[in-house]
């Protein structure tokens, strides 16, 4: 069985930073793209950041560029997301996700989410 | 960026009757590859979200066959039929052939009247 498993979130300051984690199993974690994907409280879904399968390629939305950096560790099955520099609009759950594989197309599993609240 | 506009955003619908939700893409969402990289997720209250249909078309596992979709270029819909009170909830389109960004429609409430 898939599962993904966020951790790391919390109340931060504003200009603080934050460091989230994604421990998945049940799949072979090197074989896939993974993201994270954000919702902001009573708002609709946006794609943060995706990395490629070694980490050698990383893609954010423009919003985060300089202040997220996202990796993983294929060796721990795991995704991360350093936060740095928040923002109170950053207030969102978090979700991980299986981004993609030719087989599996785009976003096929998440995780259950973890709360970021960036206080003012 | 690619915008992604859904339509309506709210759906009362009764019990048992056909839902349909739009999705108009701002280009065309053909990849140079062939595939039209068109997702459907549902969000039920109180969960993360769960894939229902990728490439326009196909039906996720353990999905039901009262969900399809359709649709090309830069319109596609997602269809319930017999609408059940599990499907209440959010339903997103998303594209994935022209990123980053990887961009998500506003939103469509489902509700059952």
């Amino acid at each position: 069985e898939v599962q993904l498993v966020e951790s790391g979130g919390g109340l931060v300051q504003h200009g603080g930073s934050l460091r989230l984690s994604c421990t998945t199993s049940g799949f072979t974690f090197s074989s896939y793209w993974m993201g994270w994907v954000r919702q902001a409280p009573e708002k609709g879904l946006e794609w943060v950041a995706n990395i490629k399968q070694d980490g050698s390629e990383k893609y954010y939305v423009d919003s985060v560029k300089g202040r997220f950096t996202i990796s993983r560790d294929n060796a721990k099955n795991s995704l991360y997301l350093q936060m740095n520099s928040l923002r109170a609009e950053d207030t969102a759950v978090y979700y991980c996700a299986r981004a993609f594989s030719y087989e599996t197309d785009y976003f096929d599993y998440w995780g259950q989410g973890t709360l970021v609240t960036v206080s003012s | 960026d690619v915008v992604m506009t859904q339509s309506p955003l709210s759906l009362p619908v009764t019990l048992g009757q056909s839902a349909s939700i739009s999705c108009r893409s701002s280009q065309n969402l053909v990849f140079s590859d062939g595939n039209t990289y068109l997702n459907w997720f549902q969000q039920r209250p109180g969960q993360s979200p769960r894939r229902l249909i990728y490439k326009v078309s196909n039906r996720d596992s353990g999905v039901p066959d009262r969900f399809s979709g359709s649709g090309s270029g830069t319109d596609f819909t997602l269809k319930i039929s017999r609408v059940e009170a599990e499907d209440a909830g959010v339903y997103y389109c998303m594209q994935g052939t022209h990123w980053p960004p990887y961009t998500f429609g506003q939103g469509t409430k489902l509700e059952i009247k």
